[in-house]
């Protein structure tokens, strides 16, 4: 059975960075997209980017495009999500999810930016 | 970008009633658009694909229609369980997801 686990919460500073990652276990890992949603308290879910590791080119949302990096590891089976410049407003819950049918999320990452 | 507009925001409904929330995208999406449920504390959920495919193990009571820039799901007899936000969400090239509509049992 497909696992996805996220790594644990992090609290950071404005200004700096942060990255999160998103491992998977018990299936393909390089066939499939794993795309990064987040949720701001109160807000909608947001599509940040996405990659199929086998690709290796990460797809951006415009809004994020400037800030994030997102990049594979085949050897481990993690994709990661690195953003820098972080800002109060980035505080929010962020989720990796294996696009297959059926598909396959994470159990989120709680990232708090406060000075 | 592609811009998904739902509707209504918050729909308040009794048990073995028929939901049907709308989505608007701002260009053509043909059948690039996804249905998902968002429950507090819960990752979201895939429930519709393709516009008209359920996702695996989503029971049948939720279906989704349209093409190009008008889609519905609908959620037939309604039960407690259904209340949560559902988000529609395009999947062309950058996805996108609508502002929600939260549906109330």
């Amino acid at each position: 059975q497909v696992q996805v686990v996220q790594s644990g919460a992090e609290a950071k500073r404005p200004g700096s960075s942060v990255k999160v990652s998103c491992k998977t276990s018990g299936g393909s890992f390089t066939n499939f997209a794993v795309s990064w949603v987040r949720q701001a308290p109160g807000q909608g879910l947001e599509w940040m980017g996405d990659i199929v590791p086998i690709v290796g080119s990460p797809n951006y949302g415009q809004k994020f495009r400037d800030r994030i990096t997102i990049t594979a590891d085949e050897s481990t089976s993690t994709v990661y999500l690195e953003m820098r410049t972080l800002r109060s407003e980035d505080t929010a819950m962020y989720y990796c999810a294996r696009i297959s049918s059926p598909e396959f999320w994470g159990q989120g990452t709680q990232v708090t930016v406060s000075s | 970008e592609i811009v998904l507009t739902q509707s209504p925001a918050t729909l308040s409904l009794s048990p073995g009633e028929r939901a049907t929330l709308s989505c608007r995208a701002s260009q053509s999406v043909s059948l690039y658009l996804a249905w998902y449920q968002h429950k507090p504390g819960q990752a979201p959920r895939l429930l519709v694909y393709d516009a008209t495919y359920r996702a695996s193990g989503i029971p049948a009571r939720f279906s989704g229609s349209g093409s190009g820039t008008d889609f519905n799901l609908t959620i037939s007899s309604l039960e407690p369980d259904d209340s949560a936000i559902y988000y529609c969400q395009q999947r062309t090239i950058w996805w996108t997801f609508g502002q929600g509509t939260k549906l109330e049992i």
